[in-house]
């Protein structure tokens, strides 16, 4: 079945550090990749998708392409802010059905 | 720009009791989902459902957990007998308008779940 391996957190860092936070899915087929973001005491937030290969999802300085050679998506930003400050979940959807990892706690310090 | 709503945000039962969680989905979506996650740990599928009826369950969703879709608007989660390890945040996603594949998740602010 399909499945989203995502680096074991928590991850620190200090504010304008790079981030970078792997993930590498199994799938039959082409899905769409997305990486959702949840900040203390909400729901996930969709932060960007890609749907084909070598696409790059972007949003708020948050990049990652869709390597379909590694089957990874890994997720970063140059410069982080400690309002990044949450827990980032990667996730593939292969039609209608989503597979989430684990998740990635990211705290960043001033 | 349009989000899916869920009541209430914090529900307290005692074991044993019946408990129902609601779900108002972005309106055009035709796919409905519910997850759960506990103590902020991973997020689990229940429960997909679409035209009105279940497209997809997980093991978790046994013959404790039922959904229904009441009228246009509601999705609802009713978990029968509740236990202390159905503690947990509820959370409530739509997909798919008319057109889209793969579309994204769109999710609620979730209902925190105590059972006491």
């Amino acid at each position: 079945g399909n499945s989203v391996t995502q680096m074991e957190g928590p991850v620190t860092l200090s504010e304008e550090a790079f981030l970078t936070i792997n993930c590498t899915y199994t799938a039959t087929g082409y899905p769409s990749l997305f990486w959702y973001v949840q900040y203390p005491g909400e729901g996930l937030q969709l932060l960007l998708k890609a749907t084909k290969a070598d696409d790059k999802g972007s949003n708020k300085g948050f990049e990652a392409t869709y390597r379909k050679e590694t089957t990874s998506f890994h997720l970063e930003k140059g410069s982080v802010q400690v309002s990044d400050s949450a827990v980032y979940f990667c996730a593939l959807s292969d039609g209608q059905n989503f597979v989430f990892g684990p998740g990635t706690r990211l705290s960043v310090l001033p | 720009e349009p989000e899916v709503t869920q009541t209430p945000s914090h529900q307290v039962t005692q074991m044993g009791q019946e408990v129902i969680l609601r779900c108002v989905p972005i309106s055009n979506h035709l796919y409905f989902y519910w997850y759960r996650q506990i103590l902020g740990q991973k997020v689990e599928f229940l429960v997909s459902f679409y035209n009105n009826e279940i497209s997809e369950k997980s093991e978790i969703f046994d013959d404790q957990f039922s959904v229904e879709r009441p009228d246009g608007s509601n999705f609802t989660l009713k978990i029968r007998s509740t236990k202390l390890e159905d503690s947990a945040m509820y959370f409530c996603a739509s997909s798919g308008g008319r057109g889209s594949y793969n579309s994204p998740l769109h999710f609620g602010n979730g209902t925190r779940l105590t059972v006491t």
